[in-house]
């Protein structure tokens, strides 16, 4: 079945500065790649996702690369804020057919100094 | 609209004595997913509905564990005989359809077991 492996397990930057999470996957079938946050105590909130059709996904601060040859994907935020502080779980599912469920990596915390 | 409820919030009880955990999915969602999130881990996979049947029960770590949707809405988790390994947050999500959609995730039912 799918694996996913999550790097780095904690992170500390300072205000201001680049973050960057690194996942990679086991099952070439899985097309489906989320990133969660989950801020202490809370529910897991989706921040970004890309599907294999696609290589990268923007959104303001935030941006996801795939490739799909290497089996891996990376999250970046740029210009990190306080509030960016919190654990980021990357995932990987396939979509379609009968599976739909998320294979979580062991999440990576985000430490944002100001 | 009402994101994923679930009740209660918290849950203590003894060795061996039986649970039930409850997931109210957003409203026209007809996949539902149950994981189970470790302090320290991502979310793990238990079962997923599509409608009223599990469509994948393969992630139930035994058959203390048992999952319903009669109504195809409100899904139910009932753990037998718990243990103290049972001990866990319980995640619920839910998404539109199976296939290409966002999970969306429920605050959670934190179970403790004495």
């Amino acid at each position: 079945g799918e694996n996913v492996e999550q790097h780095p397990s904690t992170l500390s930057v300072q205000e201001g500065d680049s973050a960057v999470i690194k996942c990679t996957y086991s099952d070439s079938a899985s097309n489906y790649f989320p990133w969660y946050k989950q801020e202490l105590g809370k529910r897991p909130q989706l921040i970004i996702d890309i599907r294999s059709n696609v290589g990268e996904k923007k959104d303001q601060r935030i941006a996801v690369t795939l490739n799909k040859t290497a089996k891996h994907f990376s999250l970046h935020i740029t210009e990190t804020q306080p509030e960016d502080s919190a654990v980021y779980f990357c995932a990987a599912s396939i979509n379609g057919g009968s599976q739909g469920n998320l294979i979580f990596g062991k999440g990576t915390k985000l430490s944002v100094k100001p | 609209g009402a994101g994923v409820s679930q009740t209660p919030s918290n849950k203590v009880t003894e060795k061996g004595k039986y649970v039930e955990l409850r997931c109210d999915p957003i409203s026209g969602h007809t996949a539902l997913y149950w994981y189970r999130q470790s302090l320290g881990q991502g979310p793990e996979f238990l079962i997923y509905f599509q409608g009223t049947g599990a469509a994948d029960d393969s992630g139930l770590p035994n058959d203390r564990f048992f999952a319903v949707r009669p109504e195809g809405s409100v899904s139910t988790l009932k753990i037998q005989r718990t243990e103290r390994g049972d001990s866990a947050v319980y995640l619920c999500a839910s998404s539109l359809t199976h296939s290409t959609d966002t999970q969306y995730f429920g605050p959670g039912t934190r179970l403790t077991v004495l």
